[in-house]
């Protein structure tokens, strides 16, 4: 079955920039079957969907985080990776990584669940 | 803008039924896209509970049922346990932001 680990550094300056790294295991990240995501959530609060990334290297981002946020996809290590630029306080949140399953509609995403989903990993952004 | 509202708390006694709702809007729900489900326990990741508006993966018990209309979802757990106590979060495409959207979340107390 396949599992998800995130991995990175815990602590964060403000302005500078978050990265994460989520290992699969189990089951291949070139697999076309799949999307694969980031999610967070803030210490005491709700979910929030960050992006996802497909084997073609193809993205698409929350657009409240898009000017920051990037996604790549490393298949020789099968990993994705985050990269939050110019963090702030709010950044602070448990990050997760997460394998999607997505309906296209014409080549479309319309329709993506989450599962399974990494343990997660808190980054506090803190000077 | 795009949001899918839930109750902030629900709760009920051992073996009652609870339900727990999800409203969202025409770029959501309302406008067919599925609603999917996830169980946070305390201190632990999200995990999917009802898929595609009332499809349960592998392993999760049938007292987790799904329904979904218009512009609104529900879920309901039958005969609660004190293992159910934990944060319950819709999900669903949205095409005003081209991606995913959680609702709130709802936390259930076994009284």
């Amino acid at each position: 079955q396949v599992q998800l680990l995130e991995s990175g550094p815990g602590l964060v300056k403000p302005s500078e920039t978050l990265s994460l790294t989520c290992t699969v295991s189990g089951g291949p990240v070139s697999s076309g079957s799949y999307y694969w995501s980031w999610i967070r959530q803030p210490p005491g609060k709700g979910l929030e969907w960050i992006g996802y990334i497909y084997y073609s290297g193809s993205t698409n981002y929350n657009p409240s985080l898009e000017s920051r946020v990037t996604i790549s996809l490393d298949t020789s290590k099968n990993q994705f990776s985050l990269k939050l630029s110019s963090v702030t306080a709010a950044d602070t949140a448990v990050y997760y990584c997460a394998r999607t399953s997505v309906i296209t509609i014409f080549g479309v995403v319309r329709n993506n669940w989450f599962d399974p989903w990494g343990q997660g990993t808190l980054v506090t952004v803190s000077s | 803008q795009s949001v899918l509202t839930q109750p902030p708390s629900v709760s009920g006694a051992p073996g009652q039924r609870v339900t727990i709702s999800c409203t969202g809007s025409s770029s959501n729900i309302g406008a067919g896209y599925d609603v999917h489900w996830y169980q946070q326990l305390p201190g632990t990741a999200p995990k999917l509970l009802i898929y595609r508006n009332n499809n349960r993966p592998s392993g999760v018990p049938d007292r987790f049922s799904g329904s979904k209309s218009a512009t609104s979802a529900s879920l309901a757990i039958t005969g609660l346990q004190a293992e159910d106590e934990a944060d319950y979060y819709c999900q669903s495409y949205d095409s005003s932001l081209s991606g995913s959207l959680f609702g709130g979340g709802t936390k259930l107390t076994v009284l």
